[in-house]
């Protein structure tokens, strides 16, 4: 166990629509990554939030977004969900913005019909 | 970040070491030598890594060519639960600013054999 915790882990949802995936980085972890796995492309980075501020941006697309809250978990919001979205969904958090090891979520599984 | 390379794929037998090489001819100096693995949609999992020289720790080794140019990872006694896939990574150190995400290849599909 990572102490990151990710919800839901499942979610089935149609094309068009908009979901959030929800993510509790470890205590004290001031960093949270977003990834996407899928089966094409593999693990991407997709963003990074620091301390509640955006750090870095890798491939993310425009209809896809982030924040982190105040007491530090992290929301992605997938939104004009498309069949290429379905892919597997990681967080990760590390104790500072460059910190050597990032822990891992059990990941989000999203599966657009 | 400097490329790795890294075999798609090895088998090794259980309780046997396993040696996964890793190719990072383009290193910069400030970049260190990661080691991630993936048992089957899991989220990936930090093993160890290293900058110049040999490191251990309680789940693996880690050996740096002195070129810095390839390394190693070892498994010394391998378990059918190390079946996974394990990602060479270099990356810069951390010096307080900048962004320090993690860029995945392939990696290597580690098959433990009864």
């Amino acid at each position: 166990d990572s102490g990151v915790t990710q919800t839901p882990k499942h979610l089935i949802t149609a094309t068009g629509q908009r979901v959030t995936l929800r993510c509790s980085p470890r205590s004290g972890d001031l960093s949270v990554y977003w990834y996407q796995q899928s089966l094409d492309q593999g693990l991407q980075f997709l963003i990074q939030y620091y301390n509640g501020e955006e750090r870095a941006k890798g491939n993310i697309l425009e209809r896809f977004s982030a924040q982190q809250f105040p007491d530090l978990h992290s929301e992605l919001n997938l939104s004009s969900l498309e069949l290429g979205d379905s892919a597997l969904y990681f967080c990760a958090s590390s104790v500072a913005g460059g910190g050597v090891e990032q822990y891992f979520g059990p990941g989000t599984r999203l599966t657009v019909t | 970040d400097a490329k790795t390379t890294q075999p798609t794929s090895m088998d090794c037998a259980e309780g046997r070491a396993a040696n996964l090489p890793c190719n990072h001819s383009t290193i910069s100096g400030n970049e260190y030598v990661y080691w991630y693995r993936q048992i089957h949609s899991q989220g990936p999992q930090y093993i160890i890594h290293g900058l110049k020289n040999n490191e251990t720790n309680e789940m693996a080794s880690l050996i740096i060519t002195e070129d810095r140019k390839s390394s190693t990872l070892i498994l010394p006694h391998a378990t059918l639960r190390d079946t996974a896939v394990y990602y060479c990574i270099v990356r810069p150190t951390y010096s307080g600013a900048g962004s320090y995400q993690l860029t995945f290849g392939k990696g290597t599909k580690l098959s433990v054999i009864p």
